[in-house]
């Protein structure tokens, strides 16, 4: 199976502030990654396809990048409505499989 | 509207089989497949399988035999059968759209998700 290692597992941001959260595939998986938010009591929600496309109604605030094996999502200035978990996602080959999640509060 | 809800009968008993429905709208389950996931403690995913818009399936290996989905394309039903529950089942399962592009598949809507709570 693909694994995922997703960084770092928790992070505290204050508003307006910058952050990264990266996955890293044990193999390459080309494009085939997507990222998701779970607000608090919610089910997850799609942000961003194909490593570095924004989905739909998803604020600009959000973008994805890729270098080789290593995917990241980084979100400029936060909000408060960001608060949530963050997951990525391979789609390159079953099983799917998921990065263990990042949790991001605020300060 | 794409909408996707999953119902179930929430607590469950060890070694009982475990029968989850998941109910779409908005679109035809013989255009899109649907994807079971669950959450373990309120954060790991992990992919369960899924059916095809052609009715076939695929599933996560770690469920070796004992996951079962299947459809009814004239309900717009999803079912999703476990057998053998444990402990280690419990968390909340969720059923969700896959959409596939140029960039590749993708869940693009996702069920509220329903608890499942194993205990004796």
């Amino acid at each position: 199976d693909i694994q995922m290692t997703q960084s770092p597992a928790s992070l505290s941001a204050s508003l307006e502030e910058i952050v990264t959260i990266t996955c890293q595939a044990s193999q390459d998986i080309d494009n085939w990654l997507s990222w998701y938010q779970q607000q608090p009591g919610k089910s997850p929600q799609l942000l961003i396809f194909g490593a570095t496309n924004l989905a739909d109604g998803v604020p600009s605030r959000f973008s994805g990048s890729r270098s080789g094996t290593q995917f990241s999502l980084k979100i400029s200035r936060i909000q408060v409505e960001d608060i949530g978990i963050y997951f990525c996602l391979q789609a390159y080959r079953a099983p799917w499989t998921f990065g263990g999640g990042t949790t991001l509060e605020l300060k | 509207q794409v909408q996707l809800k999953e119902s179930g009968p929430g607590l469950m008993q060890p070694s009982q089989p475990l029968s989850l429905t998941c109910t779409v709208s908005g679109f035809s389950l013989t255009s899109y497949s649907v994807h079971w996931v669950r959450q373990h403690s309120g954060k790991n995913l992990e992919w369960m399988g899924r059916v095809w818009s052609d009715g076939h399936t695929s599933y996560n290996s770690a469920f070796t035999s004992r996951l079962s989905i299947s459809r009814d394309t004239s309900t717009s039903q999803v079912f999703l059968k476990m057998n053998s529950l444990q402990t280690e089942d419990i968390g909340t399962y969720y059923c969700a759209r896959n959409y596939f592009s140029t960039s590749g598949h993708v869940m693009d809507a996702w069920g509220q998700g329903t608890s499942v709570t194993v205990s004796s």
